[in-house]
């Protein structure tokens, strides 16, 4: 079991380009969550996968956010038109599936936009 | 929609003191709750979680929290702090409608006094 993983760490970008994450989830785990944090403030929910589909996505996730999970495995987080607004910490977690398991975070990836 | 509350964002403690961080939860249905910790750049770690079995939790790193319906609380607590402790706490609730996100409190910075 090697975790959650995300990458890149940190990411710093101009306002208007297109950003790209992506997450790793622990092998076995069929959800998949994307959480946003800003500093000072504990993470909120943007949207989470089970296998490969997105069921639910927060009213947070502007038109200019897109996320996939092809085939169930990774996921990756697609920011585009970047704001100055969009700078924060993005985390992904994974769990088995099964009622309100826990969440395995990644280490995140920063954002910052120039 | 469940929710909780965090007071206080800044913890002084001294090392050797107890240590004692506030959650007051909202929800329509039994909640599961969570404390998770997150040290400098980077992720989540669960410290405990309660389920509705015992109300008397144990976790990681000798914390401890108690969930009291009566006063809608899962306080955590610590009787000795660690230099180690030094890090931000977050309290979540999760959802009960299916998909598990979780709500998170805005977190305690905990400082730790030599």
């Amino acid at each position: 079991d090697t975790g959650v993983s995300q990458n890149p760490r940190h990411k710093i970008t101009k306002r208007g380009q297109n950003v790209t994450f992506r997450c790793d989830p622990i092998s076995e785990h069929n959800r998949l969550y994307w959480y946003r944090q800003t500093l000072g403030q504990g993470p909120e929910f943007l949207t989470y996968f089970q296998n490969e589909a997105q069921l639910e996505k927060s009213r947070l996730l502007s038109d200019r956010f897109s996320a996939e999970r092809p085939k169930g495995s990774f996921s990756t987080l697609e920011i585009q038109r970047t704001e100055q607004g969009d700078s924060a910490m993005y985390l992904c977690a994974s769990s088995l599936g099964l009622d309100r398991e826990t969440q395995y975070f990644g280490p995140g990836t920063r954002l910052l936009v120039l | 929609a469940q929710s909780v509350t965090q007071l206080g964002s800044h913890v002084s403690v001294s090392e050797g003191a107890l240590v004692l961080l506030r959650c007051n939860y909202s929800s329509s249905v039994p909640p599961y709750l969570f404390w998770y910790v997150q040290y400098p750049n980077q992720g989540l770690q669960l410290l405990l979680k309660y389920t509705s079995a015992a109300t008397l939790v144990k976790g990681i790193n000798g914390f401890e929290a108690e969930f009291k319906k009566s006063e809608t609380s899962f306080h955590l607590t610590k009787p000795s702090a660690h230099m180690s402790d030094a890090a931000e706490y977050f309290c979540a609730v999760s959802d009960h409608y299916g998909n598990n996100r979780l709500a998170f409190g805005k977190g305690n910075q905990v400082v730790v006094i030599p």
